[in-house]
């Protein structure tokens, strides 16, 4: 069964950090770009992040650029979300998704891990 | 990076059909056919219903179907049943590898 499964949620301080984890299971995970994608709850979805099959290329709406971090290690098929400087409005539910092969969607997604900022 | 444009909320009874525009712009929906549309129901995780515009997942029903026209895409879903009661999001591949979502569509089967 291909699975996506978060940890690393948690209550941080405004200014303070966090590491998402996304552990893969069940799929070729190096063949595939991934994504994070948040919710505030009672709101949409929003992408956050992408990150290319070998981990060269990395791409980030532009309300977390220069603070968060995308990563992956194939061999331990996971990837990472470094979140520095949080902020109120990065308060949300994380999910990881797989995306489609040609980048046509996200088809396999984690149940999400909740990030909460304290200002 | 702009959202894009969804209805909030649509409704329609059991059996009928039902469609959700999603309105983008040249940047995004209108350069690319890597349009996709997710379902979720509250508590739960988004489920991908359609992808590259009108392509089925595995185990999707076909009462679920995508179009494109221009900067506009659309979710149309037909014999619509009491679970279909769901939010909606459309998203598209955007500028550089980027991917921007609606900002969802409340579905209410009457």
């Amino acid at each position: 069964e291909v699975q996506l499964v978060e940890s690393g949620g948690g209550w941080v301080q405004s200014g303070g950090s966090l590491r998402l984890s996304c552990a893969a299971s069940g799929l070729s995970f190096s063949s595939y770009w991934m994504s994070w994608v948040r919710q505030v709850p009672g709101k949409g979805l929003e992408w956050v992040a992408n990150i290319n099959r070998d981990g060269s290329e990395k791409y980030y709406v532009d309300s977390v650029k220069g603070r968060f971090t995308m990563s992956r290690d194939n061999a331990k098929s996971s990837v990472w979300l470094q979140m520095n400087n949080l902020r109120a409005e990065d308060m949300a539910v994380y999910y990881c998704a797989r995306v489609i092969q040609g980048g046509g969607g996200l088809d396999v997604w984690g149940q999400g891990t909740t990030v909460t900022v304290s200002s | 990076q702009s959202a894009l444009t969804q209805p909030a909320s649509v409704s329609g009874s059991p059996g009928q059909s039902i469609t959700i525009s999603c309105t983008g712009s040249s940047s995004d929906i209108g350069s690319y056919n890597l349009v996709s549309w997710y379902q979720q129901h509250p508590g739960k995780a988004p489920k991908l219903i359609i992808y590259e515009v009108n392509k089925w997942p595995s185990g999707v029903s076909n009462r679920f179907s995508g179009s494109k026209s221009g900067n506009t895409a659309s979710l149309t879903i037909s014999g619509l049943q009491a679970e279909d009661e769901a939010d909606y999001y459309c998203c598209s591949h955007g500028f550089s590898s980027t991917f921007v979502f609606g900002g969802g569509t409340k579905l209410t089967v009457l």
